[in-house]
C-alpha cells in the first residue's frame, strides 16, 4: 500500500534561518506531489506541485523554493525564513488512475514555528 | 475559475445529533468533489468522494455526501455525531477529466458538545 511520510514534525527557528522539510512517498510511481501551507483559520494554501523530477510549478510568490530530485521525494526549502513563514505544512500527493482523479493523501504535516 | 465556498467556519452541535455542512461550487461541468477531514495537528484524511453515478455517496465513519447538480452543491451529513467527530472539515473540487489542482473550501471547524 502507499504511504506518505513527512518530516520532521515539529520545527522552531530563528527568523534568517534556512529551512528543509522533506517528503517522500511509498508504493506507487510517478506521483503529483504537492506542498500545502495552512495558517491558522485561513484554509489549505498551495504552494508548489510538481508532476514529474525536476518540474516544480510554483502557485505563490514568495521565500519558499521547492524541489523533486527523485521521484518520490519532494523537498520544500527557504534560504532565509520570516516570521510570515510560521505555519502548518502539508505534502500530498495525488492518485493517479487514468488520468488525474484529484483525490489526494496527506502526510502528517510539519508544525513550522519562526521565532 | 473554479470556486469553493464552504459558508459555515464554525458549527456546533450536541453529541447524538444530526449534521450537515454545507459545500458549493462554482464551475460549469461536474467536477470530481470531496471531503476531507482535519484533526487537530494532523494530515488531512479523505472522507468520501464523487466521481459519477449515483448522487448519494457513503464514505467513511458513517458520513455521507448528496451531490445535487441544480444547486452546484455538496452536502456533508451525519445522522448522530459522536465526540469524536470534532474536527475541520473540507471540501474540495477537482476538474473532471484530469486537473493537477484541487480547489479546497477555507474549511468549517466542528465543535461536538456532550
Amino acid at each position: 500500500s502507499q504511504t506518505i511520510h513527512q518530516w520532521p514534525a515539529t520545527l522552531v527557528q530563528p527568523v534568517g534561518s534556512p529551512l528543509s522539510l522533506e517528503c517522500t512517498v511509498e508504493g506507487t510511481s510517478n506521483p503529483n506531489l504537492y506542498w500545502y501551507r495552512q495558517a491558522a483559520g485561513r484554509g489549505l494554501q498551495l504552494l508548489f506541485y510538481s508532476v514529474g523530477i525536476g518540474q516544480i510549478s510554483s502557485e505563490v510568490p514568495q521565500n519558499l523554493s521547492a524541489s523533486r530530485p527523485q521521484d518520490r521525494q519532494f523537498i520544500l526549502s527557504s534560504k532565509k525564513l520570516l516570521l510570515s513563514d510560521s505555519g502548518f505544512y502539508l505534502c500530498a500527493w495525488m492518485v493517479r488512475l487514468m488520468g488525474d482523479t484529484g483525490e489526494l493523501f496527506f502526510g502528517e504535516g510539519s508544525r513550522l514555528t519562526v521565532l | 475559475a473554479q470556486s469553493v465556498t464552504q459558508p459555515d467556519i464554525h458549527i456546533t452541535v450536541s453529541e447524538g445529533a444530526s449534521l450537515e455542512l454545507r459545500c458549493n461550487y462554482s464551475y460549469g461541468a461536474t467536477p470530481y468533489l470531496f471531503w476531507y477531514v482535519q484533526s487537530p495537528g494532523q494530515g488531512l484524511q479523505l472522507l468520501l468522494k464523487y466521481f459519477s453515478g449515483d448522487t448519494l455517496v457513503q464514505g467513511i465513519k458513517g458520513f455521507e455526501a448528496e451531490f445535487k447538480r441544480s444547486q452546484s452543491s455538496f452536502n456533508l451529513r451525519k445522522p448522530s455525531v459522536h465526540w469524536s467527530d470534532a474536527a475541520e472539515y473540507f471540501c474540495a473540487v477537482a476538474l473532471s477529466g484530469g486537473s493537477y489542482i484541487p480547489t479546497f473550501g477555507r474549511g468549517t471547524s466542528l465543535i461536538v458538545h456532550p
